[in-house]
């Protein structure tokens, strides 16, 4: 069963980095079958599409974002990354890891997210 | 950019049936995947490619596409499915995701 997990600070100042890790449990990051993705929720509100990495480290990220946002993966901690530079209130949310075939480009495992509040 | 428009809410009885729509230009052309999200949960993939339903998701829950509205059906409306539904496709022609806004369904 494929599991995964956030993890990073709950806090974060304006103008600063956001970071967080998704550690993939119960399957392979390197499979070479799925897309790896953050997706981000406002309290309230949508699901927002962060962006995507396969494997290899090809990404691609939302345009409203592709100026602040960098994604990476470590195939050998079994792990990928969200950075989101420069952030305002308006970047608290839940943030979600998920995976999703390469194949349908549905997300069929997602983590349980982890809240980021932007506040000084 | 590709946009998907959902009814903010619909309303149902119990026993009845939901049909809930999902609006963009050409859609029966994209393969749409709906998600189900309860409060303080992760989404939860019910309908994938359209109408195919992972393992686990009732019969209840089927879809179709076609023209320009997609449609999750839930048949035989159980309190328990009470819940915000999303749609999402892959835009092709700009490689994105998209989401629609959500709908939520109330169980009368």
């Amino acid at each position: 069963q494929v599991q995964l997990q956030e993890s990073g600070p709950g806090l974060v100042k304006p103008s600063q980095t956001l970071s967080l890790t998704c550690t993939v449990s119960g399957g392979s990051i390197s499979s070479g079958d799925y897309y790896w993705s953050w997706i981000r929720q406002p309290p309230g509100k949508g699901l927002e599409w962060i962006g995507y990495i396969f494997y290899s480290g090809s990404t691609y990220y939302n345009p409203s974002l592709k100026s602040r946002v960098t994604i990476s993966v470590d195939t050998s901690k079994n792990q990928f990354s969200l950075k989101l530079s420069s952030v305002t209130a308006a970047d608290t949310a839940v943030y979600y890891c998920a995976r999703a075939a390469y194949s349908s480009t549905s997300f069929d495992y997602w983590g349980q997210g982890t809240l980021v509040t932007v506040s000084s | 950019s590709y946009v998907l428009t959902q009814p903010p809410s619909v309303s149902v009885a119990p026993g009845q049936t939901a049909r809930l729509t999902c609006g963009g230009n050409n859609i029966g052309s994209k393969s749409v995947h709906w998600y189900q999200q309860k409060p303080g949960q992760a989404p939860v993939l019910v309908v994938y490619d359209d109408s195919d339903r992972p393992s686990g998701i009732p019969e209840r829950f089927s879809g179709s596409n076609s023209g320009n509205t997609a449609t999750l059906t839930i048949s035989r409306v159980e309190a328990g499915d009470e819940a915000d539904y999303y749609c999402q496709v892959w835009d092709s022609s700009s490689d994105h995701v998209v989401f629609g806004g959500g709908t939520k369904l109330t169980v009368l």
